[in-house]
């Protein structure tokens, strides 16, 4: 079953421009993470921001976690063209036995007009 | 060049065949997964593998066959019995212990003949 919802869909932004994607989640986690793919490609993890901390910056990334509204954010900075691609949001939850179990959501699909 | 490397990139099904999928990795990882996507979806976990000569089914495990003999390899075999196999196939590992982060290959697309 699918954890992680993105919103929106799709985003088209113009170049330098800043673009805004959302994940939200129904149960409680452990970690989220955010992956990037391009057209035909497989993923590129991103960054990973745990249960207990609200904020982390990588590069042009920047991601907030808010547990108590069960969502997410991930902030890319002065796009380029060249971050065109689907980002997925990944709930992580560790289970009984030290098993852990990494849910995707479907994906925003981020388009950067030159 | 350490990574994962899926082959082959393109594959095509005929009517009641079974096919293999090859997943490598060198980068001594212990856990190794499958996954499937549909168009405009996410990822739907198929099977997973914590350590050699063992693994776990997914949320979508039927009509799919993995073994895992070796530490650096994976094989999905999509069997007849999986009736609507066209999807983009992507393998991906982790290290066992702090298996967070997910590194992917460059993934199979199947299609069905």
């Amino acid at each position: 079953s699918q954890q992680g919802e993105e919103d929106p869909q799709a985003l088209s932004i113009q170049e330098g421009e800043n673009a805004t994607m959302n994940c939200s989640y129904k149960t409680s986690i452990n970690n989220l993470q955010w992956y990037r793919q391009n057209s035909g490609r497989g993923l590129v993890h991103l960054i990973l921001i745990r249960s207990n901390e609200r904020e982390k910056h990588s590069g042009r990334l920047r991601v907030t976690l808010d547990t108590s509204k069960k969502s997410s954010s991930l902030l890319i900075t002065a796009s380029r063209a060249a971050d065109t691609a689907s980002y997925f949001c990944a709930t992580g939850i560790y289970s009984g036995a030290g098993s852990y179990q990494l849910t995707f959501g479907k994906g925003t699909k981020l388009s950067v007009i030159p | 060049d350490g990574g994962i490397t899926q082959s082959p990139k393109y594959l095509f099904r005929k009517e009641g065949q079974n096919v293999t999928l090859s997943c490598e990795q060198n980068l001594n990882h212990d856990a190794m997964y499958w996954y499937r996507q549909d168009p405009g979806q996410g990822l739907r976990l198929i099977y997973y593998s914590q350590i050699v000569n063992d693994f776990q089914k997914g949320d979508i495990a039927e009509g799919y066959s993995v073994s895992r003999e070796k530490k650096e390899s994976f094989p999905l075999t999509v069997t007849s019995a999986q009736k609507n196999p066209t999807a983009f196939y992507l393998c991906a590992s982790s290290w066992q212990g702090t298996n967070e982060k997910l590194f992917f290959g460059s993934g199979t697309q199947l299609s069905v003949l």
